[in-house]
């Protein structure tokens, strides 16, 4: 089974440029997450899909932060404008609806802002 | 929303069973409670996930008490490659509701 799909798997750019990130979910999972992790800190949750439908969106900072899951399949999180404090790893993960809670992940793409 | 608290850190040599807890006191009627390694330059990797008193797989158990305030994971027989960072999250059955990863504990394995 394949798993959850990232890319790029870096990138960097000035402040002020925007910048998109892909996710492509396990197969048949409905729900996808998309997670900011900043240097030794824990994972924090940006937003949740529940198949196209949006779960929870309460800490996406949605003046520069946009994400949407076209077709309830793949998913895309864009910044724009990026600040020096957006630099950070974008986590993906999927879970299947209605069964154990785990979360699969990807391996995340790191960013960048100078 | 469950808040997690779980040790910073911990050391352990190889071969030994470590244990980590997490508390997670208020924890609702239909949160499960899941945990995760995760190692530099990757995404968190599923370990374990349990309800209510003791879930083992192939690579750990899950300890949960009767009032399900807290949690702890065993990793029996550590290894050096067992140096990882582990979360502890707890979550709604049907992953509809928030999710908080808390900072984890940064486990160090020595030879």
């Amino acid at each position: 089974e394949a798993g959850v799909a990232q890319s790029p798997r870096y990138k960097i750019i000035e402040k002020r440029q925007s910048v998109a990130f892909w996710c492509n979910p396990i197969s048949g999972h409905a729900t996808l997450y998309w997670y900011q992790q900043i240097l030794g800190q824990g994972p924090k949750l940006l937003i949740q899909f529940q198949n196209n439908g949006v779960v929870d969106d309460s800490q996406l900072p949605k003046d520069r932060f946009s994400a949407e899951r076209l077709k309830g399949v793949d998913s895309t999180l864009k910044i724009q404008p990026a600040k020096l404090e957006d630099s950070a790893v974008y986590l993906c993960a999927s879970s299947p609806f209605g069964g154990a809670p785990e979360q699969y992940f990807g391996p995340g793409t790191r960013l960048t802002v100078t | 929303l469950a808040k997690t608290t779980q040790p910073i850190s911990m050391d352990s040599y190889e071969g030994q069973e470590v244990n980590i807890t997490c508390s997670h006191n208020n924890i609702a009627t239909n949160d499960y409670i899941t945990w995760y390694q995760q190692f530099p330059s990757q995404g968190p990797r599923f370990i374990i996930q349990g309800y209510k008193t003791k879930v083992t797989n192939e690579v750990a158990s899950l300890f949960i008490p009767a009032d399900r305030k807290s949690s702890t994971l065993s990793l029996p027989r550590v290894s050096l490659s067992d140096t990882a960072v582990y979360y502890c999250l707890v979550v709604g059955y049907t992953n509809a509701g928030k999710s908080t990863f808390g900072d984890g504990t940064t486990l160090t394995v020595k030879p």
